[in-house]
């Protein structure tokens, strides 16, 4: 069964620093995909990032970086410099191929304080 | 691009009555549409994916005739909570993605979700 962990719960840090948010995976599958989405108070989720399992490249953009491991089955997310527009709900999420038993894990709340 | 909207973003209601909330993707045709039910500080839980044009897979533990879900165009999805009670309060997303051919994982987005208060 497919299974997202995220053991950091809430995470708080004052603005300008840098912060990381753990995800480490368990999936019996050679393919799959994983997902970081952000969900701010208003209760929407955005779209943040998608990864294939064959592509182990980081990906920056912006602030937002992902490490992605496969050694570790881990694919964590810094956020560098962070500001207060950070502050959310982080979930990171696990797909078969075909979008199959897309499953999320528990959230990372994440508070920029000022 | 990508954006899928949910109506209404808020409803109230009385025990016993029927609630239908509105999926819908705006820019693009969603092959595959998603309803979950997220707990107050708790991770988005899973509750049907419905594919237009067939019957929603349901998870488990999850009411078919309590949950109704009909998906009847490549743009709409709609879930009737019926006869609703008090412990159907809930947030509810849906989440629409499109199929590729040849199967590539599709990315899902999701709509700004659906506060429901049942007293």
């Amino acid at each position: 069964a497919q299974k997202v962990t995220q053991a950091q719960t809430e995470i708080s840090v004052v603005e300008k620093e840098d912060v990381t948010l753990d995800c480490v995976y368990e999936t019996r599958d050679t393919t799959y995909y994983l997902f970081w989405y952000k969900q701010p108070p208003s209760g929407e989720l955005v779209f943040l990032i998608r990864r294939n399992s064959f592509d182990e490249q980081n990906e920056i953009s912006g602030r937002y970086s992902w490490n992605f491991q496969k050694s570790t089955s881990s694919f964590n997310f810094t956020i560098t410099a962070s500001q207060v527009v950070d502050s959310a709900v982080y979930f990171c999420a696990l797909s078969e191929p075909l979008g199959q038993n897309f499953v999320f894990g528990p959230g990372t709340r994440l508070s920029v304080l000022p | 691009g990508a954006v899928v909207s949910q109506h209404p973003s808020r409803v109230i209601c009385k025990s016993g009555t029927s609630v239908k909330i509105e999926c819908r993707s705006l820019d693009f045709q969603a092959t595959t549409m998603f309803w979950y039910r997220q707990f107050p500080k708790k991770s988005l839980m899973l509750m049907a994916t419905s594919n237009e044009g067939s019957k929603a897979t349901y998870e488990q533990g999850v009411e078919k005739d309590k949950f109704l879900i009909n998906h009847a165009s490549l743009t709409l999805s709609t879930l009737t909570v019926t006869s609703a009670h008090p412990e159907d309060s809930s947030f509810y997303i849906c989440s629409a993605s499109w199929g590729l051919a040849g199967g590539v994982a599709d990315t899902q987005y999701f709509g700004p979700g659906t506060r429901l208060t049942v007293l």
